[in-house]
């Protein structure tokens, strides 16, 4: 099956750019989707198709794919921004499946 | 605005069943794919199963496999989840999640607020 990894923390200071990895085999021929969840509440869609941004999400929030990595950025990182962010394919090549990466805690120092 | 309400958890003893539930409004249930997504406690985000806007395409996860099943009635907007032969490490909160039009592969641009379901003796 499909495999997803991200790396378990990330850290930044207010104002500073953070970038949250995903990588997957081959992960730029398929569409990436971000989510962001926080203590206690559900998951919220930040980025889809790559880099497309739902309405309503600030455009610091972007995202990119490429060969085997994808990757969310968050420019100008704020407080409200700590939280987990995981990405999501859907994987057709044996059993269709969504797969979630295994998240990313982002602390703002 | 599109509302997702879950509805049915609660405490069930290894073996047993429940019935989850989503009532949907505020969009066109019958156009979209839907989905069930858990997060087993202090952990992340699992696919559990994704069913197509006409019931016609339905995919489970492997660790429900024969044990789940997902339906729907669009005519009520509603978005089920029978859980059989529970374990405990199917305790987790569970999340309904409206997938793309028509389609089942893509993004789960909406999610409901979820309900827990905790297997225990």
């Amino acid at each position: 099956s499909y495999v997803l990894t991200q790396p378990p923390s990330v850290s930044v200071a207010p104002g500073q750019t953070a970038r949250i990895t995903c990588g997957g085999n081959n992960i730029g021929s398929k569409s990436v989707h971000w989510y962001q969840q926080k203590p206690g509440q559900a998951p919220v869609l930040v980025v889809y198709d790559d880099s497309d941004r739902p309405s309503g999400i600030p455009e610091r929030f972007s995202g990119s794919n490429s060969g085997n990595t994808a990757t969310l950025t968050i420019s100008r990182v704020e407080a409200g921004d700590e939280a987990d962010y995981y990405c999501q394919v859907w994987d057709s090549s044996s059993d269709h499946q969504a797969v979630f990466g295994g998240g990313t805690k982002l602390t703002v120092l | 605005e599109v509302q997702l309400v879950e509805s049915g958890g609660g405490l069930v003893k290894p073996g047993g069943s429940l019935r989850l539930s989503c009532a949907a409004s505020g969009f066109t249930f019958s156009s979209y794919s839907m989905n069930w997504v858990r997060q087993a406690p202090g952990k992340g985000l699992e696919w559990v199963s994704s069913i197509s806007s006409s019931s016609s395409y339905i995919y489970y996860a492997d660790s429900v496999k024969g044990r789940f099943t997902i339906s729907r009635d669009n005519a009520k907007n509603s978005l089920y989840l029978q859980m059989n032969s529970l374990r405990a490490e199917d305790t987790a909160v569970y999340y309904c999640a409206r997938g793309p039009l028509i389609a089942v592969a893509g993004t789960l641009d909406y999610w409901g607020q979820g309900t827990l379901v905790t297997v225990s003796s």
